[in-house]
């Protein structure tokens, strides 16, 4: 079965750089998450989209901003890139029938900033 | 907003035993408790979710409890193994939407 792809899986930046972060959800899903996860901490709620429509906000600094195509896929961008910002990036996606339901995670995209 | 504690944050078993972890939500509203497993560089995986319509869900060795007037959630693995070991996390709904938030997890060791 087709599962959450994301590239690219590893990137590494240089302070004040910019990055983009690539999504593409299960086929027929229609909502993206994004989220941050440090090393050894829970997965933090960055932002989601439904219907290529932003749906909630999460603690995404303003640094940062995100859209959902038309085709679906989604891209995190990240300007300004800080020492903190290294971390685990998920994407998860789901397909809205009502309340909540399974989201699928990707692999993940690990960023480094220098 | 909603806010989830989760314990412990470290569990060592020996195969074979049962391993419990414990999770607190503050939002009554709620109403949604899945619990994923997460491996060494991989993405969050879900194992097994439970409403709020619903005390108990089993599958095979793992089952979850809810007790709403507790406002907790409960994760059992049952005849633990050695692949079981990973690091375990229980989340709600985030502020009523279909985001989730995440416990601190759980590591679970089992060792053979």
């Amino acid at each position: 079965a087709a599962g959450v792809i994301q590239s690219p899986r590893h990137l590494i930046k240089e302070k004040r750089e910019t990055a983009t972060l690539k999504c593409y959800p299960i086929p027929r899903h229609d909502t993206v998450y994004w989220y941050q996860q440090g090393p050894g901490q829970d997965p933090q709620f960055l932002i989601s989209f439904y219907e290529k429509m932003q749906s909630d906000k999460g603690s995404i600094p303003d640094r940062f901003s995100a859209q959902q195509f038309s085709d679906y896929h989604s891209e995190l961008n990240m300007s300004s890139l800080e020492l903190g910002d290294s971390a685990l990036y998920f994407c998860a996606s789901s397909l809205y029938i009502g309340g909540n339901t399974e989201a699928f995670f990707g692999q993940g995209t690990r960023l480094t900033v220098v | 907003g909603e806010n989830v504690e989760q314990h412990p944050s470290t569990l060592s078993v020996q195969e074979g035993d049962s391993a419990v972890i414990k999770c607190t939500y503050s939002d009554s509203a709620s109403n949604y408790f899945p619990w994923y497993k997460q491996e060494l560089g991989k993405g969050p995986q879900l194992i097994i979710d439970i409403r709020s319509n619903v005390g108990e869900k089993k599958d095979q060795r793992i089952a979850v409890t809810l007790n709403k007037t507790a406002k907790h959630f409960s994760l059992h693995i049952t005849e633990t193994q050695p692949e079981d070991s990973a690091v375990y996390f229980c989340a709600a709904p985030y502020q009523a939407g279909t985001a989730l938030i995440f416990g601190k997890g759980t590591t679970l060791s089992v060792s053979s």
